[in-house]
């Protein structure tokens, strides 16, 4: 199992450009976590699908920040327009709603830089 | 969620016995008590998680109190790659219609040095 993938691992862009983070959850698993850590504010929760539904998005900052889940297998996360202050690691993770535990698997991260 | 309270930091020799103490106050009956752990540069890994009685796993043990309102993740046997930040997390179980939904929420964590 290749557990859950990221892409791109780093990404730097100026203010006020798209930016698009990809992620594929692990095989089997139904739910899938965007989060974003800074050392300001540590690990967040951002939003969270459950079956490819969006369940809670309560901790998106703002409308310039999107999240979709076309299908079981992929994620994306995307910033427009980009801003300094969304310099931060932005993890995936996901699980199996099956079995009661609430086991997440994170990602690497990506490592968001805007210039 | 029910609020954690954490030591900001704790050392240990490597070899020894690391136990990690956690403040959960106000938990509910129905919040589990989890661990998870964040070596640098690298996204948390699980480590265990308990809702009454003590746990145990490969990579450690949780010891929750008899009224649940605090917690000890025991790691045996420190390694220099047990350094890390200790995030324990308190949460609600619930299911609706065959599926368990809920969310983790991360605090400041402990960071656990361990040395030579």
């Amino acid at each position: 199992d290749a557990g859950v993938i990221q892409s791109p691992r780093h990404e730097v862009t100026e203010m006020g450009q798209e930016v698009t983070l990809r992620c594929k959850p692990i095989s089997g698993h139904n739910s899938l976590f965007w989060y974003r850590q800074t050392m300001m504010r540590g690990l967040e929760l951002l939003i969270y699908f459950n079956n490819n539904v969006p369940i809670d998005d309560s901790g998106m900052p703002e409308d310039r920040f999107s999240a979709k889940m076309p299908n079981a297998s992929f994620s994306t996360l995307k910033i427009q327009p980009s801003e300094p202050r969304d310099s931060a690691v932005y993890f995936c993770a996901s699980r199996s709603t099956s079995g009661g535990s609430y086991e997440q698997y994170f990602g690497p991260g990506t490592r968001l830089t805007v210039t | 969620d029910a609020k954690t309270t954490q030591p900001p930091s704790m050392d240990c020799a490597e070899g020894r016995a690391a136990n990690l103490p956690c403040n959960h106050s106000t938990i509910s009956g129905n919040e589990y008590v989890y661990w998870y752990r964040q070596i640098h540069s690298q996204g948390p890994q699980y480590i265990i998680h308990g809702l009454k009685n003590n746990e145990t796993n490969e990579m450690a043990s949780l010891i929750i109190t008899e009224d649940r309102k605090s917690s000890t993740l025991i790691l045996p046997h420190a390694t220099l790659r047990d350094t890390a930040v200790y995030y324990c997390i308190v949460r609600v179980g619930y299911r609706a219609g065959g599926t368990s939904y809920g969310k983790l929420t991360f605090g400041q964590g402990t960071i656990l040095t361990v040395h030579p």
